[in-house]
């Protein structure tokens, strides 16, 4: 069974810091990558996603991921943040081509100070 | 893109008695439903996998019989959690994927209290 990790369980910046949140899974195969966003008292929401193409992927919200398949990396970035992107973001992956059935990171709590 | 919907988004029931939740995929046809739990301040723990008139697939450590899914329909899937406890307050959410999708889209989830 594949497993996501995600390196920083808690980050805490300024506003208009750099962001940088790492992902790394261990499935070896065809994989589809997503990262989601999950603010206080609201629901999961897509940021971005990969299946196949240019390895730099734009979200919403200025976020942006690239994966390294040689490094089976999936890490976000956002270049300023602001106090509004404060929340819970998560990395997740599943097999392209199989059952589709996703595979979640723990998660990553970011707080931004105004 | 897709809506999933979720009804109720929060319940507060009695201890050994029986939750329904639902969930609705409103604008496309989903032949895969995920039913996910999430404790506070923690990842989402993947419960069930359900396809559109089959059983629902349990993941290792969740209890069918306490936690009983149906998908009869292209568009809704329900989780019935039987004789809850206290232990079982939790958030429920789900998910939706259509054939052949990559994505899943999810619902808004269910805050259920045991008390």
């Amino acid at each position: 069974a594949q497993s996501v990790s995600q390196h920083n369980h808690h980050v805490i910046l300024s506003e208009a810091a750099s962001l940088e949140l790492g992902c790394n899974y261990s499935y070896g195969g065809t994989v589809n990558l997503f990262w989601y966003v999950q603010y206080p008292g609201q629901h999961l929401q897509l940021l971005l996603k990969y299946f196949s193409g240019d390895p730099l992927v734009k979200g919403i919200k200025g976020f942006e991921a690239e994966f390294i398949k040689s490094k089976f990396s999936f890490n976000l970035r956002k270049p300023s943040v602001q106090w509004s992107d404060t929340a819970e973001y998560f990395c997740a992956v599943n097999e392209g081509g199989g059952s589709y059935i996703p595979t979640f990171g723990r998660g990553t709590s970011l707080i931004v100070h105004p | 893109g897709a809506v999933v919907s979720q009804h109720p988004s929060w319940v507060i029931c009695k201890s050994g008695t029986s939750v329904k939740i639902e969930c609705r995929s409103l604008d496309f046809q989903a032949t895969t439903m995920f039913w996910y739990r999430q404790f506070p301040k923690q990842s989402l723990m993947l419960m069930a996998t359900s396809n559109e008139g089959s059983k629902a697939t349990y993941e290792q450590g969740v209890e069918k019989d306490k936690f009983l899914i149906n998908h009869a329909s292209l568009t809704l899937s329900t989780l019935t959690v039987t004789s809850a406890h206290p232990e079982d307050s939790s958030f429920y959410i789900c998910s939706a994927r259509a054939d052949g999708d990559n994505e899943q889209f999810f619902g808004p989830g269910t805050r259920l209290t045991v008390l």
